[in-house]
């Protein structure tokens, strides 16, 4: 049961253009949702946040919307550089017991072309 | 401040080894989470340790256990390895982890090749 899904696999955006990525969840417990990007052979690296309480959160080029009512979120990266060429991950961790563990996506491959 | 650390970064051993992985968190971190990433599987929690204690543990037999000493720093290990735990061994560590909400920052990985 995958309880964090990215039904995109791939993402092709021109440079300079805004890149929207995608990501819909089915655990209602979940009230905290990550981004990570990753390049192939290092670990993923840490992007933005949002907490259930909000429904945006802005971060340089970075914005996180935050639907609860449709369990879904997006990445907007505005405007989109060669360098954000990645495979982009959300992630949610939950209320209670649930420490250290983050429940990952499959991922997006995003490519941004000069 | 330097980074989440991991050594090896790769490793081969062959079916029916056991093989130890290690993780250094970032200075004042005190929970380390260890991932597996397979093309498959995508991103899967393994365990979480805090204060040397593990709070938290994924779906993975017993062959994978780890642990975590004063430091922070923590290990893993998998004994009786199976083609299929060829993966890349992520470790996160974050300021205190508990109920999720903090960010964690992850290592580069340990790929790990099982022949």
């Amino acid at each position: 049961d995958q309880q964090v899904k990215q039904n995109s696999p791939s993402l092709s955006v021109q440079e300079g253009r805004i890149s929207i990525l995608n990501c819909d969840y089915t655990n209602s417990m979940f009230d905290y949702f990550l981004w990570y990007k990753k390049y192939p052979a290092e670990g993923p690296t840490f992007l933005i946040s949002i907490s259930s309480i909000k429904d945006k959160n802005e971060d340089g080029r970075f914005t996180v919307f935050l639907n609860k009512s449709a369990k879904h979120l997006s990445l907007h990266i505005v405007p989109s550089q060669p360098g954000d060429s990645a495979v982009y991950f959300c992630a949610a961790s939950g209320r209670g017991t649930s420490y250290g563990k983050l429940t990952f996506g499959q991922g997006t491959i995003l490519t941004v072309h000069p | 401040k330097a980074g989440v650390t991991q050594t090896p970064r790769y490793l081969i051993k062959t079916r029916g080894q056991q093989v130890t992985l290690s993780c250094s968190p970032i200075s004042g971190h005190r929970s380390v989470s260890w991932y597996q990433q397979t093309p498959g599987q995508g991103l899967q929690f393994l365990f979480e340790y805090f204060s040397e204690t593990q709070r938290n543990k994924g779906n993975f037999p017993g062959r994978f256990s780890g642990r975590q000493f004063s430091n922070s720093r923590s290990e893993m290990n998998v004994s009786t390895l199976e083609l299929g735990d060829s993966a890349l061994y992520l470790c996160a560590s974050s300021l205190e982890g508990s109920g999720g909400h903090n960010e964690q920052f992850f290592g580069p990985g340990t790929r790990l090749t099982v022949l």
